[in-house]
């Protein structure tokens, strides 16, 4: 198993439909992350949770529902959503949330390309 | 506010050296991440830089200056694997990573 699986990597969706994204990591790391990633713009971060709590959520549209029901998986539920959510979504783990040890680095999955129609 | 400049496309020859600059504007720094994305793939960790200085790995350098709020990533002896987008992300004072655009850079036979 690769460190961080999300699925699945393509989704197609209408604006009225409800999606769910899938993450998880093989790595037993505490903290857990959702970014965006929009051609040419800086990955947004969008929801951390460190230890199954949410403690960051960057004022994301109530669109996007985070569910992090373990430490090894976070889900991104999608509704309603609008042609400008299209984009590549990224999950991520680390150690912890603060990230900043020695190598501190985080560990992306390949990510969901989103396309809402 | 906080910013990272990193330029949007690089194009270099195989076999060549290349430099990929980036700028921040942080409140407070804790430190400047370098990560490889290549095309539909994750992005990978390449380097963290907390204190001045170059540190080399392999083919790939990275270099960090402090006060001038500047960082760069020196790739050698390059390969169309190579090929791949570069994000600089800098560390703020409330740990949170500050991210660029990111640079894509076409390797050319």
């Amino acid at each position: 198993e690769t460190g961080v699986t999300q699925t699945p990597r393509h989704l197609v969706m209408g604006m009225t439909n409800k999606k769910s994204l899938k993450c998880e990591q093989h790595l037993g790391h505490n903290a857990m992350y959702w970014y965006k990633q929009s051609a040419k713009k800086p990955l947004e971060l969008m929801f951390v949770y460190s230890l199954e709590e949410r403690v960051e959520n960057n004022s994301v549209p109530s669109r996007f529902s985070p569910e992090c029901p373990n430490s090894s998986h976070l889900f991104l539920h999608l509704h309603t959503l609008q042609p400008e959510d299209s984009a590549l979504y990224l999950c991520a783990s680390s150690q912890d949330t603060r990230g900043v040890e020695v190598t501190g680095e985080l560990f992306f999955g390949e990510g969901s390309r989103l396309t809402v129609l | 506010g906080q910013n990272i400049d990193q330029p949007t496309e690089m194009t270099a020859t195989e076999g060549a050296i290349v430099q990929i600059n980036c700028t921040y504007q942080t409140s407070g720094f804790n430190g400047l991440f370098w990560y490889q994305q290549h095309a539909g793939e994750a992005p990978t960790f390449l380097s963290y830089n907390v204190l001045d200085g170059l540190e080399e790995k392999g083919r790939f350098s990275s270099f960090l200056s402090r006060s001038k709020g500047y960082s760069y990533l020196l790739l050698k002896e390059l390969q169309m694997k190579d090929s791949a987008s570069y994000l600089c992300a800098a560390v703020d004072s409330n740990y949170q990573l500050i991210w660029g655009a990111g640079t894509k850079l076409i390797i050319k036979p």
